[in-house]
């Protein structure tokens, strides 16, 4: 069952921060929000997850409300290989499968 | 981190043919999956492939026309059977490592299936 909804699509101008959003409204108090990516013909990759503090890594950052409802995954200065379809999950980090929404497509301009 | 290959990248087969695909994982790992990936579609989880013991299949998909394998803890196959033009899709292993406390799924590279 999908618990987030995303935009199905944004585009991003290169160089700018890319800011792709994410509503769980009904995430559980030990569901975390990850995120990941999918390249066109690759496999997802792992970009970052949080609990409710915000986090950064070397590839974005994670921005939670306080009531934990919604998400921003933040691309700082997007560029033409970040053109990819981002998938918001919430999970609890445990012992079982991934849930795929749709995800959001987004298109970096040159 | 965990690295996931898969055998073949791409294959073109005839309808009523098998496939068999091959993911290997370069560390041993409690879990693993096979997911399908239809053109223009999210992932769907086909199964869990447990080690030792038969795969769970999620609703919709039968070990007759999946049936999969994994002899250890870094090797699992998903054969798909008796092969249709609906069964070209990508196909994607995964496995789950622990990261902290929480667990990472890494996935493969996937395997691009088109069935004539």
């Amino acid at each position: 069952d999908a618990k987030t909804t995303q935009p199905t699509s944004m585009d991003c101008a290169e160089g700018r921060a890319a800011n792709l959003p994410c509503n769980h409204s009904t995430i559980s108090g030990n569901e975390y929000v990850y995120w990941y990516r999918q390249i066109h013909s690759q496999g997802p990759q792992y970009i970052i997850h949080g609990l409710k503090n915000n986090e950064t890594n070397e590839m974005a950052s994670l921005i939670i409300t306080e009531d934990r409802k919604s998400s921003t995954l933040i691309l700082p200065h997007a560029t033409l290989r970040d053109t990819a379809v981002y998938y918001c999950i919430v999970w609890a980090g445990r012992a079982n499968n991934l849930f795929f929404g749709t995800g959001t497509r987004l298109t970096v301009i040159p | 981190s965990a690295v996931i290959s898969q055998k073949p990248s791409r294959d073109i087969c005839q309808r009523g043919t098998s496939l068999t695909i091959q993911c290997q994982v370069d560390s041993q790992v409690t879990m693993m999956f096979w997911y399908r990936q239809q053109p223009g579609q999210s992932l769907t989880l086909i199964a869990t492939a447990n080690q030792g013991s038969e795969a769970t299949y999620e609703s919709g998909f039968v070990i007759d026309k999946f049936p999969i394998s994994r002899p250890n803890l870094t090797f699992s196959t998903l054969t798909v059977s008796n092969m249709s033009p609906e069964d070209s899709s990508i196909y994607l292993c995964s496995a789950l490592l622990p990261h902290g406390p929480v667990y990472e799924q890494y996935f493969g590279p996937g395997t691009r299936l088109t069935v004539t």
